[in-house]
């Protein structure tokens, strides 16, 4: 089964800062990797994806992840932080599920970002 | 227009009692699913539908049944609630049942259980 660990279970950096949240997966086939965010008492929000390709991806909000497969780490940036970007953010990977023919998120635990003003 | 929606918001009841939630998409999309999101804030999936078929069942308790009247829609039922199922329940939809599609959330039902 796959999984997926993110480093620090909170996050705070001052307004203008880099963000920088790490995620890294196991998976024993290439993986199908997504950042999503959770903004208070809301549902979750895909910030964005990697399935194949470019190995740099850019998403909403000025955030980007760079797929590093010899690392197996899918690491969220911004190079500037807003008050906006303070919410939780989840990295998650897409599992197959073969017996079934479907497939599911496995989610990391889920970092709070906290922004500083 | 709300792309996944899920009724109701919040749920309050006594333990004991069924309830259930529903869940509707207006994307056309063929696969649902239920999440669910405990006080850690730690989701794990529950349920998956493909054009009205189970296809994921992951391991969870009997009380909790889905049901897919539709492809559009995904309700849960829950019998006999415990204080343990208070979390909050996300639906989800993907246009089909391969690993690279986005996955896109309805904004979650909290449910607290007394």
């Amino acid at each position: 089964a796959q999984s997926v660990t993110q480093l620090g279970s909170h996050v705070s950096v001052s307004e203008g800062a880099l963000v920088l949240l790490r995620c890294n997966y196991s998976s024993s086939v290439p993986p199908y990797l997504f950042w999503y965010v959770q903004y208070p008492n809301q549902g979750l929000q895909l910030l964005l994806k990697y399935t194949t390709g470019a190995t740099l991806v850019k998403g909403i909000n000025g955030f980007e992840a760079e797929f590093k497969k010899s690392e197996t780490s899918f690491h969220l940036t911004k190079p500037s932080a807003h008050m906006s970007d303070a919410a939780e953010y989840f990295c998650a990977v897409s599992e197959s599920v073969r017996s079934q023919g479907a497939q599911k998120l496995v989610f990391g635990q889920g970092t709070r970002l906290t922004i500083n003003p | 227009d709300t792309a996944v929606s899920q009724t109701p918001k919040y749920l309050v009841t006594q333990m004991g009692n069924d309830k259930s939630i529903k869940c509707e998409q207006n994307l056309g999309h063929d696969t649902m699913y239920w999440y669910k999101q405990d006080s850690k804030k730690f989701l794990k999936i529950m349920f998956s539908y493909n054009n009205k078929e189970l296809i994921i069942n992951e391991t969870v308790p009997n009380r909790f049944s889905p049901k897919s009247p539709d492809k559009a829609h995904l309700n849960l039922h829950i019998n006999s609630l415990e204080l343990g199922d208070s979390a909050v329940y996300f639906c989800a939809s993907s246009q089909d049942r391969t690993a690279r599609e986005t996955q896109y959330f309805g904004p979650g039902t909290r449910l607290l259980v007394l």
